[in-house]
């Protein structure tokens, strides 16, 4: 069965430094997404793009953050300086048809 | 905004059934999602209500009204394996999934 990978599992970063987080949604989806969660709190939006743009974005998704679909494969979210309220798991997801979307196994993201 | 609540934490027995609620409050419902996610693991879809009813899939049920902005998620014949976060989610729109803070079961035996 087709499934959302994302790449690393598990990332350490010092504060102020930029970190790329990486995923491969399922190949026939068109939506795509990225969400935080900060532990013991709930899953929050922060991007979705489609077409090659992203369509929305939270207020969580500021300037710090940007994504990217660099090779029509690869989905990723840059964070270019990171704070130390940036770590939380961050899920990639994917959607054919904006119902039932899949989620990959997420990358915890540890900001010192 | 949208404003979910579910209760934090439930308890139930091996075997037993359970229901859990979501109430939200939304303009422009477009549907109500019910995600279930395991502790360290990813959330992983449950069920979909964009009508009134009960919507069934094996021993999971999720009910809507969207009158009352209420929904609830029924496990039946429940397995220690159900033990997880049940999380639900609203739609408005075409905006993306607002996430409630989930509802933590325990099955105990």
């Amino acid at each position: 069965e087709p499934e959302v990978t994302q790449t690393p599992s598990h990332q350490v970063t010092q504060m102020g430094q930029e970190v790329i987080l990486r995923c491969v949604p399922i190949s026939n989806h068109l939506y795509f997404y990225w969400y935080r969660q900060i532990l013991g709190q709930k899953v929050e939006f922060l991007v979705s793009f489609y077409n090659n743009e992203i369509s929305e974005k939270s207020e969580i998704f500021d300037d710090q953050f940007s994504v990217e679909r660099p090779d029509g494969s690869n989905f990723t979210l840059k964070i270019r300086s990171t704070k130390l309220e940036d770590s939380a798991m961050y899920f990639c997801a994917s959607t054919a048809g904006r119902i039932e979307q899949y989620f990959g196994p997420g990358t915890r993201l540890t900001v010192t | 905004g949208q404003n979910i609540d579910q209760p934090t934490e439930m308890t139930a027995t091996e075997g037993a059934i359970v229901q859990i609620n979501c109430t939200y409050q939304t303009s422009g419902f477009n549907g109500l999602f019910w995600y279930q996610q395991h502790a360290g693991e990813a959330p992983t879809f449950l069920s979909y209500n964009v009508l009134d009813g009960l919507e069934e899939k094996g021993r999971f049920s999720s009910f809507l009204s969207r009158s009352k902005g209420y929904s609830y998620l029924l496990l039946k014949e429940l397995q220690m394996k159900d033990s997880a976060s049940y999380l639900c989610a609203v739609r408005s729109g075409n905006t993306p999934l607002v996430f409630g803070k989930g509802t933590r079961l325990s099955v105990i035996a």
